[in-house]
């Protein structure tokens, strides 16, 4: 079935580092979304991407698209300590399109 | 405009017992989806109910049941509690004509 990787699973950075996090498809996606969850939280919807190549930009956040809509990628410059969570990538199943398969999440810890 | 509500926040139960966990989704939304986070770990779809049906599951043994309201509120129910079913249950709502999940506080089950 289809599946949605991420990586890394954790990743620890010193305050004011940058931070990316990849995203991998094993079927073309029609569009990939992307969301962040603060710990104790829920996941909360970032972005949604869904032209190949795309890139969008939020403040210190810029996504990609990857040209084959098969990855994407969150790059976060100059991370602050209110960066900390998991972030998610999500692709419509094949399957049901009404449906999210989520990745695995990468856990972003910021010492300060 | 009122976000997903999820009752109740928590919930003790003990090995063998039934749990009923409760979603109102956002005014307008017909879908509801229902995934489970165990501690630190992604999100594993559960169940997928729109205008009343269910319209897909995840892989999940057939104790992880549910159903949708005419309101279209839904409720998760999990019959024969085993320890690992310990995790936060989140539901998500979504509007038709966007592929954006809108995710509820959740509810943090514990089974004992």
């Amino acid at each position: 079935g289809q599946q949605v990787m991420q990586i890394p699973q954790y990743q620890h950075v010193q305050e004011g580092e940058d931070f990316t996090t990849y995203c991998n498809s094993s079927t073309t996606l029609s569009n990939i979304q992307w969301y962040k969850q603060r710990p104790g939280g829920h996941p909360v919807f970032l972005i949604q991407l869904v032209k190949s190549g795309e890139v969008k930009k939020q403040k210190r956040l810029t996504f990609q698209f990857g040209e084959a809509k098969k990855n994407s990628s969150l790059h976060i410059t100059a991370t602050q300590t209110t960066d900390v969570g998991t972030y998610f990538c999500a692709g419509p199943n094949n399957n049901a399109g009404n449906m999210l398969t989520f990745g695995g999440g990468t856990r972003l810890m910021v010492k300060p | 405009e009122a976000g997903v509500t999820q009752s109740p926040t928590h919930l003790i139960k003990t090995r063998g017992q039934q749990a009923t966990l409760r979603c109102s989704p956002i005014s307008g939304h017909t879908s509801v989806y229902w995934y489970q986070q165990a501690l630190g770990l992604g999100l594993q779809f559960l169940l997928w109910y729109d205008e009343g049906e269910e319209r897909n599951r995840g892989n999940f043994p057939p104790r992880f049941s549910g159903r949708q309201f005419p309101n279209y509120s839904s409720e998760l129910n999990v019959n024969a509690l085993e320890l690992e079913d310990s995790a936060l249950y989140l539901c998500a709502s979504r509007l038709t004509s966007v592929y954006e999940q809108f995710f509820g506080p959740g509810t943090r089950l514990t089974v004992l």
